[in-house]
């Protein structure tokens, strides 16, 4: 069975401080995986995409950025924590793309202060 | 452009009650369609999906969603409600290409379901 695990489960940060995000999924060869970020209370928004080991395509920018160092691992990360990155981090993955189901992880929730 | 519109920030309904969630969509393509939950504090739960054929879909927890072309739209259904359904509702257009890989999501709806 395919497994999805995020870290941390939750991070409060100050803000100019750096931040690395992780997810990792395991069961699956050379899935998709997407970072999704949510607002208090807003809707999901996608952050990146990547369909294979050390390509990642950006979707909205946000002082972010992305990596996939390994088939089963997506890293987020900043240099520079800003307030604006305070909410709701999701690691997804998909077997393809269209026509497929997207499985999330739990999350990282953060908090910048 | 590709979006998804849920025009109902929140809706409230007595347990026993009927429960529609509405969904519209904006896509050139043929649409690939999803239905999210999202209870307090926790990620995301798929519901169900659209991808083609029977227009009337249904999915977990004992929801259904039908799909319309004609106005489209992808509403999500459920009879009888029960309180353990209040949470938020996503609805999603998978807005994949041969290029790029994109899940749109509406604004959510937050649903309350009271005894």
């Amino acid at each position: 069975a395919q497994t999805i695990h995020q870290w941390p489960v939750a991070e409060i940060k100050a803000v100019g401080s750096p931040l690395s995000l992780g997810c990792t999924i395991k069961g699956k060869s050379s899935p998709n995986l997407y970072w999704y970020w949510q607002a208090t209370g807003g809707t999901l928004q996608q952050l990146f995409y990547s369909i294979t080991v050390g390509q990642v395509e950006s979707v909205v920018q946000l002082n972010l950025s992305a990596s996939r160092p390994k088939d089963d691992q997506f890293i987020l990360s900043t240099e520079k924590l800003l307030l604006s990155h305070s909410g709701f981090y999701l690691c997804a993955w998909s077997l393809h793309r269209g026509n497929s189901d997207y499985t999330f992880g739990s999350g990282t929730r953060l908090l910048v202060i | 452009a590709q979006s998804v519109d849920q025009p109902d920030a929140h809706v409230t309904l007595s347990e026993g009650a009927s429960l529609e969630l509405r969904c519209s969509y904006s896509y050139s393509a043929a649409p690939y369609l999803f239905w999210y939950v999202q209870y307090p504090g926790q990620s995301l739960q798929f519901l169900l999906k659209y991808i083609t054929g029977d227009t009337v879909v249904k999915g977990t927890k004992g929801f259904e969603a039908e799909f319309r072309k004609s106005n489209s739209s992808f509403n999500l259904k459920k009879s009888p409600a029960h309180w353990s359904d209040s949470a938020k509702y996503f609805c999603a257009l998978d807005a994949a290409s041969s290029s790029f890989s994109k899940l749109v999501f509406g604004q959510g709806t937050s649903l309350s379901v009271v005894p």
